[in-house]
């Protein structure tokens, strides 16, 4: 299974401004997702990120919003942009794996905006 | 979207008990059934996938079962550990793709 890392772990961010997150994935694979779970809510997916095309972002969500980037096979970015406190939430990116797209997690950025 | 429901939320068990918790999903159109064990600080680690009615998976004290045909899907540990103590997701795509989460059974092992 891919091992992923992300940074940062953790962040306190002023409201109004911008966050990158990145994520790293030990072997090449065609799609990233991004994933936030807000306090007392679901694991939401934000969007699928796709090497060498825009991401495919889900109801609710939007580019201006959450822009990411896709450079190539083993790296994403995910910019939460012009922050507001209900944005606190713990980011996720993962990789699927199989026919039935096991998910495997990156260790997740806990990102609190005041 | 798809509803993916957990109870319960959260559950406190001491040591040596067993304890199951419950994912309800729709039985329309089913695809498979994820669950995940998310520790505190840790990643969510995938446990099972399912895909069959009557399907039964197991690692080692854990063992989660499957009716698709009511919608359901029960998360057994047997003699709970500390080392169990964690939230507990199940998901069920409605594709390939998107996975739709429920809120989780967060679980708690008293020594």
């Amino acid at each position: 299974s891919a091992v992923i890392s992300q940074k940062p772990s953790r962040d306190i961010c002023q409201r109004g401004t911008s966050l990158t997150i990145q994520c790293q994935v030990d072997s090449q694979v065609t799609m990233m997702f991004w994933y936030r779970q807000q306090p007392g809510q679901s694991l939401t997916l934000i969007a699928t990120a796709n090497q060498g095309s825009e991401a495919t972002y889900e109801s609710g969500f939007v580019i201006d919003k959450f822009p990411i980037s896709r450079p190539n096979l083993t790296f994403s970015t995910l910019t939460v942009s012009n922050m507001s406190p209900e944005d606190s939430s713990i980011y996720l990116c993962s990789v699927g794996e199989g026919p039935y797209n096991e998910q495997f997690f990156g260790p997740g950025t806990r990102l609190t905006v005041l | 979207i798809l509803n993916v429901e957990q109870s319960p939320q959260s559950l406190h068990v001491q040591e040596g008990d067993s304890t199951n918790f419950t994912c309800s999903f729709p039985s329309s159109n089913f695809y498979a059934l994820h669950w995940y064990r998310w520790e505190t600080a840790k990643s969510p680690e995938a446990l099972f996938v399912m895909t069959l009615n009557g399907d039964e998976k197991k690692k080692g004290r854990i063992s989660a079962t499957l009716n698709t045909k009511e919608g359901y899907s029960y998360l057994y540990i047997k003699g709970s550990q500390p080392e169990d103590s964690a939230t507990y997701l199940c998901a069920s795509p409605t594709g390939a793709n998107n996975l739709f989460f429920g809120t989780g059974t967060r679980l708690t092992v008293i020594p």
